[in-house]
């Protein structure tokens, strides 16, 4: 089954540049929208974006002047790129698979999120 | 401040069904899919429901999920020690054009 994994750096200092990389292993990126999710120490979720495998993105509006997700179907793996970081930006990252789905008549990326990876803790500090 | 609403906490006992709401508003909820995440303690989400009311393989029949309007509900029926997680409704959510997630529950089996 697909399997999803997170690497990256665990510590960015602020005002830098937070990448992050997920790889796909068990089948390909070739299909499906892919996602990065967030979670704050003891908070909840924030969908962060999601990309196609053609190369389409949608990301988060209060996030969308600093994001950036590629993707590298050549190496099963896409990547997340978050600039200015500050405390607040301090989160364990989750990517996950996006589901597409169509609902009312229209249709979107970001149906549900399975699987996810383990996720990896960035720490913003300096 | 989260646009769909949970209460932060929910509680039963073993073998009790309890039930999870979740409140959004009809650029969400009520004109697209709920889907239910459920986080067990240290580990990443995992889906627990799909598509309002639909449970992917593997998932126990005593999770169950419904929608009636803007809002969503998660049961739980023959509570166990090993359901005690964190929950998270989510939704599509056509103002924000993004996917949307509650504030999450913590259950807790005493």
């Amino acid at each position: 089954q697909v399997q999803l994994q997170e690497s990256g750096p665990g510590l960015v200092k602020p005002s830098e540049t937070l990448s992050l990389t997920c790889t796909v292993s068990g089948g390909s990126i070739r299909s499906y929208y892919w996602s990065w999710i967030r979670q704050p120490p003891g908070k909840g979720l924030e969908w962060i974006g999601y990309i196609h495998y053609s190369g389409s993105t949608n990301y988060n509006s209060s996030l969308k002047s600093r994001v950036t997700i590629s993707v590298d179907t050549s190496k099963n793996q896409f990547s997340l790129k978050l600039s200015s970081v500050t405390a607040a930006d301090t989160a364990v990252y989750y990517c996950a698979r996006a589901k597409a789905d169509c609902s009312g008549g229209s249709c979107y990326g970001g149906g549900w999120f399975d699987p996810w990876g383990q996720g990896t803790l960035v720490t913003v500090s300096s | 401040q989260s646009v769909l609403t949970q209460p932060p906490s929910a509680s039963g006992t073993p073998g009790q069904r309890v039930t999870i709401s979740c409140s959004g508003s009809s650029s969400n909820i009520g004109s697209n899919y709920v889907y239910w995440y459920q986080q067990l303690p240290g580990t990443a989400p995992k889906l627990l429901i799909y598509r309002n009311n639909q449970r992917p393989s593997g998932v126990p029949d005593r999770f169950s999920g419904s929608k009636s309007g803007t809002s969503a509900s998660l049961a739980i029926s023959g509570l166990r020690s090993e359901d005690e997680a964190d929950y998270y409704c989510a939704a599509w959510d056509d103002s924000l054009s993004g996917p949307v997630f509650g504030g999450g529950t913590k259950l807790t089996v005493v």
